[in-house]
């Protein structure tokens, strides 16, 4: 079965401190990778995807990347959080456009 | 650009009521639809996935129905007990990559 690690569950962390979230992806080969940011009384926004190792396409401008180093692996960074990057960030697998897609248990972050 | 919506915002039903969640979208080319389930402070937990050619789809006590000429989908819950207390998301995918999915809808069942 497909299974997707992401950590930490939570994180707390000061304006202007790096960022790294890893999700991870067991079960599957060459998966379509996604991170979306939901925040409070907003939708999912997609933030990035990949459809192979070292391809990253991004939705909007922000202050944040993702890197793909492996094929199961999806990382997301930034080089100084923003008050604004708090949310709760979503790593998401499916095989292709055309079958199910499946989520992570979620990274809550808060920036102080 | 795809706009999905979700009508209502948040039901309270009775337990046992059976109950239809609605989503709407704006355009009809899609891929497929899905429907989700997501529990308060968790990650999200698919339901259904219908591809654009299929008209429902059947899990259990769950039945999502796809009327993609007229951008509509319901996603019917028989029997409706408290542990079905959730937020329920639909999403759309078109020639993209993405997801696009509507707010939600808040369910609360009473006991």
């Amino acid at each position: 079965s497909q299974t997707i690690h992401q950590w930490p569950a939570t994180l707390v962390q000061p304006v202007g401190s790096p960022l790294s979230l890893e999700c991870t992806v067991e079960g599957t080969s060459n998966p379509n990778l996604y991170w979306y940011r939901q925040a409070a009384g907003r939708g999912l926004q997609l933030l990035f995807y990949s459809v192979g190792i070292g391809q990253i396409s991004s939705e909007v401008p922000q202050n944040l990347s993702a890197s793909r180093p492996q094929d199961r692996q999806f990382i997301l960074s930034s080089k100084k959080l923003l008050l604004s990057d708090s949310g709760f960030y979503l790593c998401a697998q499916r095989g292709s456009m055309n079958t199910e897609a499946f989520f992570g248990q979620g990274t809550r972050l808060t920036v102080v | 650009k795809q706009e999905v919506t979700q009508i209502p915002a948040a039901l309270s039903v009775p337990e046992g009521e059976n109950l239809v969640l609605n989503c709407s979208f704006t355009d009809s080319a899609i891929y497929n639809l899905q429907w989700f389930r997501q529990d308060p402070g968790k990650g999200l937990t698919s339901l259904l996935l219908i591809q654009s050619s299929q008209r429902e789809q059947t899990s259990g006590r769950l039945n999502a129905s796809l009327d993609k000429s007229s951008g509509r989908s319901t996603l019917y819950i028989a029997a409706s007990q408290p542990g079905d207390s959730a937020t329920y998301l639909c999403a759309v995918t078109n020639s993209g990559y993405a997801l696009n999915f509507g707010k939600g809808t808040s369910l609360l069942v009473t006991p």
